[in-house]
């Protein structure tokens, strides 16, 4: 366990759904991040929160939107999702942002049908 | 700009026989280099990583790697494959705020 956790780990929904996914971590740390792993792709940076302050936008479409409602809780708001939105979303915590490590989750499988 | 090339897409060894896998850099300055792993359906765990200290840097399971500056390489190598290796790994710049990662070498490990 790195101290990081995702729910749901499998999430299957349907291109006019909204859901949820959660990140949490304890680790005290003040950096957090979502990341998308598809097939065959390089891991893509989504995200990055500093401080629940919300510090880059890596030019994800807006029917992904993150929630940071405090330094230990993030959260990836979904809807009207597209089926190549299909992929491994991992949440990961870092003690400054990018300086050190990153700690991640153990990801959520998400399925766009 | 930073970036990071893993020159292999699959690597295949022999239980007890070495193991490595390369990674190549590229950085305008004096950059931190981490290897990750990640086993199937898991995420990502921090094998082992080089902040301008010492440049052979001891990571976990066995696994070490070298900074050579002179090669803008750090490749990472285990003296012998074990069965539970069999993972993903992936080598990963820093670039603040964010983390670049290369797209990643599958290993795999026969009996």
């Amino acid at each position: 366990e790195t101290g990081v956790t995702q729910t749901p780990r499998h999430l299957v929904m349907g291109m006019t759904n909204k859901k949820s996914l959660k990140c949490e971590q304890h680790l005290g740390h003040n950096a957090m991040y979502w990341y998308k792993q598809s097939a065959k792709k390089p891991l893509e940076l989504m995200f990055v929160y500093s401080l629940e302050e919300r510090v880059e936008n890596n030019s994800v479409p807006s029917r992904f939107s993150p929630e940071c409602p405090n330094s230990s809780h993030l959260f990836l708001h979904l809807h009207t999702l597209q089926p190549e939105d299909s992929a491994l979303y991992l949440c990961a915590s870092s003690q400054e942002r990018g300086s050190t490590e990153a700690f991640f989750g153990q990801g959520t499988r998400l399925t766009v049908v | 700009a930073q970036s990071v090339t893993q020159l292999d897409s699959h690597v295949s060894v022999s239980e007890g026989t070495p193991v490595l896998l390369r990674c190549n850099y590229s950085s305008s300055y004096s950059p931190s280099l981490f290897w990750y792993v990640q086993h199937p359906n898991k995420g990502l765990q921090l094998l082992l990583k080089y902040t301008s200290a010492a440049t052979l840097v001891k990571g976990i399971n066995g696994f070490e790697a070298e900074f050579k500056k002179s090669e803008t390489s750090f490749h990472l190598t285990k003296p012998s494959a074990h069965m539970s290796d069999a993972a993903e790994y992936f080598c990963v710049v820093s670039r603040p705020p964010r983390l670049i990662f290369g797209t990643g070498t599958r290993l795999q490990v026969f009996p």
